[in-house]
């Protein structure tokens, strides 16, 4: 597996502002990910960051509210833009390694007041 | 909309019992399934995968495929308290690329 660490591990935000999360991998991956978990419900993939060109993203998720960098092959920020209660989740990030199997990092907590 | 179903429980098992979990997914292309286990306030935590029919076997858990029927199954033997947890089945994407899709989540209790 990978060592993954997350920036910040939680934050209170006041709402219509914006919340940078950091994501670091301890090895170079080719594939990292990131994922909401709003309170009681399970994963939804936001993106999947790609090294060197733009995220992709899924349906529901757009560029504006959720920018994403991926300068190198080790770290990646995911944005929450304009923040919202609504915004009031976990967020994850994920790497996949030579399988298919992903694995994530310990998450940052984000309560939008 | 490609579909994982899971019997979100709770599940309750007495210590030292078998928990059988189930998983049902609906893209019928998909060849990679996982099984994550994740305690309250934690992120989630790969414990098996599997890519063949039939079963695989590390530890204490038995995961179980069955792609005609669309159908995978995780089983836990000898029950811990400490295996108290929500287990969410993930189904890689059959067509394209690396996404995962991921079921609502069983809830597994473990009493002493």
């Amino acid at each position: 597996s990978a060592v993954i660490s997350q920036k910040p591990s939680r934050d209170i935000c006041q709402r219509g502002t914006s919340l940078t999360i950091q994501c670091q991998v301890d090895s170079q991956v080719t594939m990292m990910f990131w994922y909401r978990q709003q309170p009681g419900q399970s994963l939804t993939l936001i993106a999947t960051a790609n090294q060197g060109s733009e995220a992709t993203y899924e349906s529901g998720f757009v560029i504006d509210k959720f920018p994403i960098s991926r300068p190198n092959l080790t770290f990646s920020t995911l944005t929450v833009s304009n923040m919202s209660p609504e915004d009031s989740s976990i967020y994850l990030c994920s790497v996949r390694l030579d399988t298919y199997e992903q694995y994530f990092g310990p998450g940052t907590r984000l309560t939008v007041t | 909309q490609k579909e994982v179903e899971q019997n979100s429980g709770p599940l309750s098992v007495p210590e030292g019992a078998i928990a059988s979990l189930n998983c049902t997914y609906s893209d019928r292309g998909s060849q990679s399934f996982f099984w994550y286990r994740q305690y309250s306030g934690k992120s989630p935590e790969l414990i098996m995968s599997i890519y063949s029919n039939g079963d695989k076997e590390d530890g204490r858990f038995t995961a179980q495929l069955n792609k005609a029927s669309q159908y995978v199954s995780l089983l836990i033997r000898d029950s811990q308290p400490s295996d108290s947890a929500t287990y969410l089945c993930a189904v890689k994407d059959g067509a394209a690329g690396n996404k995962l899709t991921f079921g609502g989540g069983t809830r597994v209790l473990v009493k002493p």
